[in-house]
This record gives structure tokens, sequence and C-alpha cells, in this order.
């Protein structure tokens, strides 16, 4: 079935440095790939998205690209800052059958002043 | 604001009772989505229905049942419940069907149970 593996967190990192988190995925067809952040406290909100292979999504400096090849979407941002803290969720959904929302597990960034 | 409503956001409550909570989705929207999140866990996808209909089930114990109702509101119910059922439960929106794109998060109810 589908699935989607993200990196193992945490993440720790100081700020201005580099982000990348691992997002890989299993799906038949043509998924539209997601990434959710989710603030302390708070519910998951959309960061970006790609709709179909080699678009790029990108939303507050935070970039991915859909690769079909390598079945990745690996986001990335060149640096981070104190407030991206939280935690990084990639999702994929396949618009046919159930529309079932599959989500990765998770990675938690923390950024260090 | 993400336009779902989720209650009620903190739940304090024993070992053995039941619980409902409820969410009332995105105007417009018709599609809901359940999820689980337990401390230190991902989120755990329990069930989903459009417009009325269960159209899939994850990981939902027998215990726990849903529904949706034709106002498109729905309800997590939580029956005979063990101290391991104390979690974060997110209900989610979207328009559904081969439109379905963005998910919209309530700020979700907190269960403790003791």
């Amino acid at each position: 079935g589908d699935s989607v593996t993200q990196m193992e967190g945490p993440v720790t990192l100081s700020e201005e440095a580099f982000l990348t988190i691992n997002c890989t995925y299993t799906a038949t067809g043509y998924p539209s790939l997601f990434w959710y952040v989710q603030y302390p406290g708070e519910g998951l909100q959309l960061l970006l998205k790609a709709t179909k292979a080699d678009d790029k999504g990108s939303n507050k400096g935070f970039e991915a690209t859909y690769r079909k090849e390598t079945t990745s979407f690996h986001l990335e941002k060149g640096s981070v800052q104190v407030s991206d803290s939280a935690v990084y969720f990639c999702a994929l959904i396949r618009l046919s059958g159930t529309y079932k929302y599959i989500f990765g597990t998770g990675t938690r960034l923390k950024v260090l002043a | 604001d993400s336009g779902v409503t989720q209650t009620p956001k903190h739940l304090i409550t024993a070992t053995g009772q039941r619980v409902t909570l409820r969410c009332s989705p995105r105007s417009g929207d018709l599609s809901v989505y359940w999820y689980q999140q337990s401390l230190d866990q991902g989120l755990q996808f329990l069930i989903q229905y459009y417009n009325g209909e269960e159209r899939a089930k994850g990981n939902i114990l027998e215990r726990f049942s849903a529904q949706q109702f034709p106002d498109l509101h729905s309800e997590l119910n939580l029956s005979s419940l063990e101290l391991g059922d104390s979690a974060l439960y997110f209900c989610a929106s979207t328009v559904g069907g081969p439109r379905t794109g963005e998910l919209f998060f309530g700020e979700g109810s907190r269960l403790t149970v003791l």
C-alpha cells in the first residue's frame, strides 16, 4: 500500500544552518505531496505542496521538489531560525479510490540561538 | 484559524468511561478525517468520512466509533477508556473527492485518562 518514510528526529541545528529533512514515498499512480508543520501546542498546517513530478513547492523560505525518479520530496531551507522549531510531517494523497491521506511519522526540529 | 472547530479542547476522565469528541468541518468541506497523536508519536490515522459515508479505516480500536452527520459535523466516540487512550485527537477536513488538496486541522482535543 501507499506509504511515506521520513527521517528520524530530533534534528538539532544552530540558527542560520542549512536544513534538510528527507522524505520518500511509495504509491501507485501520481500522488500529490505535502509538507505540514506543527508548532508547539497547535494543530498541523500546510507548509507547501506539489501536485506533479518536477513541481517545486515553496513557502516561508522552505522548498521541496517532487522527484518521481527517486520517489522523494525532501524539505530544505537555507537558513533556519529559532521560530522554525516545530514538528514537520511529509504526506501524500492519491486522488483516486478512498482519497486517504498518508502521513509520515514526523521529524522534530529544534533550532538553537 | 483553520475553520475547523473541535470540542472539547481538554477532557479529563477515568478509566472505563466513555467520551464523545466533536468536530465541525470548514464550510463547504465534505470530507472529515480523525487522527490520534500520542506523546512522541506521529499521527495515527483512525477513520475518514466523505459526505456522511465511511471511506477509509485506519488503526481504529473496536472500542472507538465515529460517524458523520447530515450537517457534515462528525463525532468520535471512545468507550471503555484505558490509560493508553490518553492522547491528542485531531479532526481535519478537506473538500474531498477528486478535488482533495490541503487538509485543514482543528486545534485538537486533548484527552487525559486517569
